[in-house]
């Protein structure tokens, strides 16, 4: 079964350092991995994707993940941290291929805090 | 493209009643999805639809839960007899076949 571990519920970077949040996935086959970020009281926006092309993907706002199979990891970098990106972000985990339900399979979230 | 809307934003309900939310997804997507969040937990998958057709529901989605999606357009997700437990925000996605999913604002259910 898929699964999917952040560590790290609550992340406090100061404003212009770099954000890491980390995810490890658990997959019997390639999955499909995504980022996306929830502000409060708000749906998810997708802020990028990793579909079994380029192992290191570009996101939104600045933010880029890196696929390591070998790590099974999909950790997620932002250079320098803006008060903006404040917030809590989903890790997310889907089979791939053409056919499935590609229902997702969330992590447990890691909230954002940038200091001023 | 317009997003994906959900009705109501907010719903507040005494313990025992029915509850209906509604979730028109993005126009040319034929994949409908409904997740349940809890406080500080991530989205949890309830059930898939491929036009009309439910095709997958997970365990979480008791007998008093159910969804329809009757012309392939727009879907409900009803909860009857509601419960304290139930009290989550209710998230619908859309998507194509194969691609990424776009997710609503959701609706915040307070069961009183």
């Amino acid at each position: 079964a898929q699964s999917v571990t952040q560590l790290g519920s609550h992340v406090s970077v100061s404003e212009g350092a770099l954000v890491l949040l980390r995810c490890n996935y658990s997959s019997s086959v390639p999955p499909y991995l995504f980022w996306y970020v929830q502000y409060p009281n708000q749906g998810l926006q997708l802020l990028l994707k990793y579909t079994s092309a380029a192992t290191l993907v570009k996101g939104i706002n600045g933010f880029e993940a890196e696929f390591k199979k070998s790590e099974t990891s999909f950790h997620l970098t932002k250079p320098s941290a803006h008060m903006s990106d404040a917030a809590e972000y989903f890790c997310a985990v889907s089979e791939g291929g053409t056919s499935g339900t590609y229902k997702y399979i969330f992590g447990t979230g890691t909230r954002l805090k940038v200091l001023a | 493209d317009t997003g994906v809307s959900q009705d109501p934003r907010h719903k507040i309900t005494k313990r025992g009643q029915n509850v209906t939310f509604r979730c028109d997804p993005i126009s040319e997507h034929n994949r409908l999805y409904w997740y349940r969040q809890t406080l500080g937990q991530g989205p949890e998958f309830l059930t898939y639809f491929q036009n009309e057709a439910q095709l997958e529901k997970s365990r979480l989605l008791s007998d008093r839960f159910s969804a329809e999606r009757p012309k392939g357009s727009f879907s409900t997700l009803e909860i009857q007899r509601t419960e304290q437990g139930d009290s989550a925000m209710y998230l619908c996605a859309s998507s194509l076949p194969g691609r990424w999913q776009f997710f609503g604002p959701g609706t915040r259910l307070t069961v009183l």
